[in-house]
């Protein structure tokens, strides 16, 4: 079955260091990747929708030049967490589908910033 | 997007038939009626959708109001590992915003052994 994979699945680091997320579709290509943001005893929170070859669509409140993000193929996109602060620590999620499926979900990064 | 209601949890018996209950009133005749579930520390994964008729998988079934103004999952011998978070989302049919999902607060389901 399709499956997307997250790396790395934990990362801890100082803040004010930038953290770069990969979102990868394993056996199918994807033209649109979805990123959330989940936070403890919380739901997801969709925070921007990932266009291969253009430019990502952010959801309302969500700062473009806080969280780029780069879809430079059908198979691969990444999200940066510019000048981490511990206020962006948090459980980050990729999903992507092959074209009309469910969508499917990676395993989800936990960034944790001291 | 239109809105879904669920209880925040629900507690079952380990397996017991388990009934998860979501309301969509404002449900438009496009919308698809979709189901994950989140594991602790893990990513949603799909569990079933429907859009009129009672659907049935190897994980569940999907029970559609007459007026789809409500549906139920049914998992039918809850396990200890069925312990997740359960989301009800509505998705309209002709994917025009590409397939993104909107999450509302889900179902807390725990199973007692």
């Amino acid at each position: 079955g399709a499956v997307v994979s997250q790396h790395p699945s934990r990362v801890i680091c100082k803040s004010g260091t930038s953290v770069k997320i990969e979102c990868r579709s394993l056996d199918f290509q994807a033209t649109t990747m979805f990123w959330y943001r989940q936070f403890p005893k919380q739901s997801l929170m969709l925070m921007a929708t990932s266009n291969e070859g253009s430019k990502a669509t952010y959801e309302q409140g969500v700062e473009k030049d806080k969280f780029l993000i780069n879809h430079a193929s059908l198979t691969l996109s990444t999200l940066t967490v510019t000048s981490a602060h511990p206020e962006d620590s948090s459980f980050y999620i990729c999903s992507a589908s092959p074209g009309g499926q469910p969508q499917h979900f990676g395993d989800g990064t936990r960034l944790s910033i001291l | 997007d239109a809105k879904t209601t669920q209880p925040n949890s629900m507690e079952s018996n380990e397996e017991e038939p388990v009934h998860l209950p979501c309301n969509h009133s404002t449900i438009s005749g496009t919308d698809y009626i979709h189901w994950y579930r989140q594991l602790p520390s893990q990513g949603p994964e799909y569990v079933i959708h429907g859009l009129t008729s009672n659907v049935n998988n190897r994980m569940a079934s999907l029970a559609i109001a007459e007026d789809r103004k409500s549906s139920t999952l049914i998992l039918h011998r809850a396990t200890l590992r069925d312990a997740a978070v359960y989301y009800c989302i509505l998705r309209d049919a002709s994917y025009n915003q590409g397939g993104k999902l909107i999450f509302g607060q889900g179902t807390e389901l725990s199973v007692k052994p």
